[in-house]
């Protein structure tokens, strides 16, 4: 398996512009998550999904954040309008529910800088 | 609100020597305990983890030492060699199913 897929790897945008970060997890997993890492906060849980449906989006920053997951194999984290604030790591991650270690398996992450 | 209190936030520690990496919780609930190791540009991956029935774990050259009645658990990198410098998460979860990490600590091993 190719692992998870992150795209792109980089982003740069300007402030007030969308940004649209894609993520394809390996297949078979059920869970998928969306972190953001950044110096000064680490790893935040923004969100996870549980078969395509949304359980906890509490760590959201707010509505400026949204996530989807149309089907199993994708799932996509929009910020609109994004702020430089919003500059960070932003990483998907999945599992399958009973895997041995409960291991979250990460994606290489997509590098967000905001100008 | 931090619920995995993590220190140092950065380590350099000669070859050969003992990395120790500290983790603090005040969740009474948690109930694994992994750490995650990260190198640059890339995702954290999973190196070893604890459950609180037990009191130590070892793989290798990991070992998580683990005091429930402190509510501390830690890291220890025997015999640290260059190519564990990295970035070393803790973490913690209730039911598995929404993983809090400490800020991270970087850790470089000097030749």
């Amino acid at each position: 398996d190719a692992g998870v897929i992150q795209s792109p790897r980089h982003e740069v945008t300007e402030m007030g512009q969308e940004v649209t970060l894609r993520c394809k997890p390996i297949s078979g997993h059920d869970y998928l998550f969306w972190y953001r890492q950044t110096m000064m906060r680490g790893l935040e849980l923004l969100i996870y999904f549980n078969n395509n449906v949304p359980i906890d989006d509490s760590g959201m920053p707010e509505d400026r954040f949204s996530a989807k997951m149309p089907n199993a194999s994708f799932s996509t984290l929009k910020i609109q309008p994004s702020e430089p604030r919003d500059s960070a790591v932003y990483f998907c991650a999945s599992t399958q529910r009973g895997a041995p270690g409960e291991k979250l398996f990460f994606g290489s992450g997509t590098q967000l800088s905001v100008l | 609100q931090q619920q995995v209190k993590q220190s140092p936030q950065s380590l350099i520690v000669q070859k050969g020597g003992i990395s120790i990496i500290n983790c603090a919780y005040e969740n009474t609930a948690f109930d694994y305990f992994p750490w995650y190791q990260q190198f640059p540009g890339k995702g954290p991956a999973l190196l070893i983890a604890i459950r609180p029935d037990v009191s130590e774990k070892k793989e290798g050259r990991f070992t998580i030492s683990f005091n429930k009645s402190a509510k501390q658990f830690s890291l220890h990198i025997m015999d640290s060699q260059p190519g564990d410098s990295a970035t070393y998460f803790c973490a913690a979860s209730e039911s598995f199913q929404k993983l809090v990490f400490g800020t991270g600590t970087r850790l470089l091993v000097s030749p």
